[in-house]
């Protein structure tokens, strides 16, 4: 099992819709949660990051973390054109020190 | 606060060659990340340092890398003897405190011919 899954999609939305991107983890212990987006030829940029419990709301982005299923997602409510890229997720596991990145979600927001 | 600066953004090396890629993390951050990406692919994580110390480099081939992060200066990923396999995308990452959030460099794009 990997550290960290995602659907590797491809996701299109329509423009205005509800994006959900999606996430699981294999280290029950695991404690800091993030998300990045990447376009296409370009770095990673931090998004989102979310340590407890529950839901984070940061503008037309919530993340949410529910660590007994070991599972995190983000949702991007009125999604935009500009939100198209690719969508990581990243966990920092209790054992070890590195942060370990899915593979990502391809997101396309239809206009 | 200027944020990772890594340098050069483009590298081209002939094979057998040494690449030298630097990154100097955000002001007052002490933790820095290498990751390498190749096209299509994820982030493959390759060393953890904090000032002057590797903290865990599981990730990094035994064989001609080396990572560094001196007290004075930036944090340098060294390739000796560069293969065409080594071509890929390397970022860097820092952060203020372990298991923080990181904040990527643009990269530097590695192409061995």
């Amino acid at each position: 099992q990997k550290e960290v899954e995602q659907n590797s999609g491809p996701l299109s939305v329509p423009e205005g819709a509800i994006a959900s991107l999606n996430c699981t983890y294999s280290d029950r212990g695991s404690q800091s949660f993030f998300w990045y987006r990447q376009y296409s030829g370009k770095s990673p940029e931090l998004i989102m990051s979310i340590y407890s419990n529950g839901d984070k709301e940061d503008g037309r982005f919530t993340a949410q973390l529910n660590k007994a299923s070991q599972y995190v997602s983000l949702l991007i409510r009125d999604s935009q054109p500009s939100d198209s890229a690719t969508y990581l997720c990243a966990v920092n596991m209790k054992t070890g020190n590195q942060f370990y990145f899915g593979t990502g979600t391809s997101l396309t927001v239809i206009p | 606060n200027a944020g990772v600066m890594q340098n050069p953004r483009h590298l081209v090396r002939r094979r057998g060659q040494e690449a030298r890629l630097r990154c100097s993390p955000m002001k007052g951050h002490s933790h820095v990340y290498w990751y390498r990406q190749l096209p299509e692919e994820g982030l493959k994580f390759m060393v953890y340092l904090q000032k002057e110390n590797i903290i865990d480099e599981s990730g990094m081939p035994k064989e001609r890398f080396s990572a560094e992060f001196p007290k004075e200066g930036p944090s340098i990923l060294r390739i000796q003897q560069v293969v065409r396999g080594d071509s890929a995308a390397y970022f860097c990452a820092s952060s203020p405190y372990a298991r923080g959030e990181a904040f990527f460099g643009q990269g530097t794009r590695l192409t061995v011919v």
